[in-house]
Formats: C-alpha cells, sequence, structure tokens
C-alpha cells in the first residue's frame, strides 16, 4: 500500500494570490492524479501529473490556473493561481503504485477557503 | 466514460448486512467494476473491484450480474464506520486508472 501525506491539510486564502499544495508519497509511484472536490459535490479529475513533463490536463482545467509539478516518483505540487471564491473546495492527491495494479490512493486532501 | 447509477441514499442498522446496488448497463468487455467509499473529511479508499466473477475481501464482497449490467457491493455486517459515500466507477483495469466518480450512494448506519 501506499500512505499519502497532503500540506496544508487547509488553508484560508485571500481572493487574487495563489496556494500551491504538496503530495508525498511513502513509496514510488507510477501515476500521481489530482481531484477537485466541491463543497457537497464529488470528485473531478484536473489533471494527471506527469514526471518531468507537463501535467495532463482534463476538459475545463487548464495549466495557467492550476500548474503542476512532479519532480519525482514519490512527489507533486498543485498551486491554485489567482484564487476566487469559487476555488473553494477540497483538493485531493491521489497516486497508483504500479501498473499491475487496478487501485488508487488518495490523500486526506486539502480544504481551501478564499475569501 | 462508462456511466454508473445508484441509489443517492440508503439506511441500514448496525450489525446487519447491506446490499448496495449498481446499474452500469453500457459497460465494455474490458471494464473492471470498481467500488471505493469516502468517509467524512476523509479521501476516498479502495473497497474492492471485479470483472465478471464474484469477489470478496475482508472489507466487502463484490457481486457482479451474469451480463455484468449490474453489480451490488455487500457488507456483510454494517458497523458505525462503515457510514460513507460509496462510489461505483467503471475503469478499464491495469492501465486505466483515471477514475471518474459519480454521485454515489451515502450510507447511514444506525445504531
Amino acid at each position: 500500500s501506499a500512505v499519502i501525506s497532503q500540506k496544508p491539510s487547509r488553508d484560508i486564502c485571500q481572493r487574487g494570490t495563489s496556494l500551491t499544495i504538496q503530495c508525498q508519497v511513502d513509496s514510488q509511484v507510477t501515476m500521481m492524479f489530482w481531484y477537485r472536490q466541491q463543497p457537497g459535490q464529488s470528485l473531478t479529475l484536473i489533471a494527471t501529473a506527469n514526471q518531468g513533463s507537463e501535467a495532463t490536463y482534463e476538459s475545463g482545467f487548464v495549466i495557467d490556473k492550476f500548474p503542476i509539478s512532479r519532480p519525482n516518483l514519490t512527489f507533486s505540487t498543485l498551486t491554485v493561481s489567482n484564487m476566487s471564491p469559487e476555488d473553494s473546495s477540497i483538493y485531493l492527491c491521489s497516486a497508483v503504485q504500479s501498473l499491475g495494479l487496478t487501485r488508487a490512493f488518495f490523500g486526506q486532501g486539502t480544504r481551501l477557503t478564499v475569501v | 466514460d462508462a456511466k454508473t447509477t445508484q441509489p443517492n441514499s440508503m439506511e441500514s442498522n448496525e450489525e446487519e448486512p447491506v446490499h448496495l446496488p449498481c446499474n452500469h448497463s453500457t459497460i465494455s468487455g474490458t471494464d473492471y467494476i470498481h467500488w471505493y467509499r469516502q468517509l467524512p473529511s476523509q479521501g476516498p479508499e479502495y473497497v474492492i473491484h471485479g470483472l465478471t466473477s464474484n469477489v470478496n475481501n475482508r472489507m466487502a464482497s463484490l457481486a457482479i450480474a451474469e451480463d455484468r449490467k449490474s453489480s451490488t457491493l455487500i457488507l456483510h455486517r454494517a458497523t458505525l464506520r462503515d457510514a460513507a459515500v460509496y462510489y461505483c466507477i467503471l475503469a478499464g483495469g491495469a492501465g486505466s486508472y483515471q477514475l471518474t466518480f459519480g454521485k454515489g450512494t451515502k450510507l447511514s448506519v444506525i445504531p
């Protein structure tokens, strides 16, 4: 199994600022993903974090708003840029350990409130 | 992505079995049926997955219809800790790890 730690666990930010969320996995993983969960809603995939190259974004999400880095096999960051109250959500990091396993692990999430 | 349909909510008494249904009439031959659950204020956690045959693990059982158009997650004895949102997700097996979450079923467990 893999244990995923996210920092910060929660934050309150001013509109117009940016926040970087860190995701650390305790073992090497093949794939890492970022999800958003808006209040009372289900999870929506933002992007796949690719090691050493640009992330692959889902429809409706763009790099300028959600830049993502993945410098190695255990770490990724998601930045929420130029925040507005509509960005208030829980952001979750997910990882898959190996291509032979069909299960994903999730972090506890980062609860972001934009005021 | 293939779509699943689940009831919005269900209730169960503590220590009784719970059967959570999921319909997936457009499932393709290579789609695996995955179940995840999300406890309050936590990230989702894997419960079980299967392709064609029924599956058992320490958390639950998965019963898959012969035509694969529906499945049922079975919790054999519900506990208060099982109160969560349960998501039924179709994914393409090894090599396809992008999970598309629907609205899920919110399970309430009554003491």
